[in-house]
């Protein structure tokens, strides 16, 4: 079946602008995850969604971030006020009720000028 | 607080030679530990997991890691590496399974010559 997809793959923009990123989870997947992962670092946890409510969004780094999940499938992570700091490879994982794995989708490169 | 270390960012072998990839984790409840493996412009494949059955554990590709609670350690090996397994490896640890976060290490990049 098909596996966890992201969209854009790539996104370049310029620093202050806002920028959507998407998330299709694999179908049936009740639990979904972002990750961010800079260059040369292991990915970091941003949000963990189960079904349609964030049950931990600690890794949020501040209030320009935030995710949602309204159906309980397709995921949109959201950032305000670009910085280039943000400049990162942002991960989405998914995983089955009571599973142990998280199965991730190729990422999506964003790049703030 | 949960975190991982993984010894040596770059690591480089033999084409046929083992394959030693350190991994060390801190976790105050018993840990599920993680290998995956990510190959150039693609996504984070999982290599192995253990899961407190078994402390030798194997995963695809000829790897496998051995959970040594004394040591705090879930180190990869692979008896003979292969060209195709030149990636960057990541251990990571999570207290629920895979259902809740994973902790990831900083990576280590394997390279492998003829």
């Amino acid at each position: 079946g098909a596996g966890v997809s992201q969209t854009p793959s790539n996104k370049v923009t310029e620093k202050g602008k806002y920028v959507e990123l998407r998330c299709d989870p694999i179908s049936g997947h009740t639990a979904l995850y972002w990750y961010r992962q800079s260059l040369g670092q292991g990915p970091e946890f941003l949000i963990y969604f189960q079904g349609t409510g964030a049950a931990d969004d600690s890794g949020l780094p501040n209030d320009r971030f935030f995710a949602v999940r309204p159906e309980g499938s397709v995921s949109t992570l959201k950032i305000q006020r670009t910085e280039r700091g943000d400049s990162a490879v942002y991960l989405c994982a998914s995983s089955e009720q009571g599973g142990d794995e998280q199965f991730f989708g190729p990422g999506t490169r964003l790049t703030v000028l | 607080a949960q975190s991982v270390t993984q010894l040596g960012s770059h690591v480089s072998v033999s084409e046929g030679a083992l394959v030693l990839l350190r991994c060390n984790y801190s976790s105050s409840v018993p840990p599920y530990l993680f290998w995956y493996v990510q190959y150039p412009n693609q996504g984070l494949q999982l290599l192995l997991k253990y899961t407190s059955a078994a402390t030798l554990v194997k995963g695809i590709n000829g790897f496998e890691a051995e959970f040594k609670k004394s040591e705090t350690s879930f180190h990869l090996t692979k008896p003979s590496a292969h060209m195709s397994d030149a990636a960057e490896y990541f251990c990571a640890v999570s207290d629920q399974g895979g259902y809740n976060k994973l902790i990831f290490g900083a990576g280590t990049r394997l390279a492998v010559h003829p």
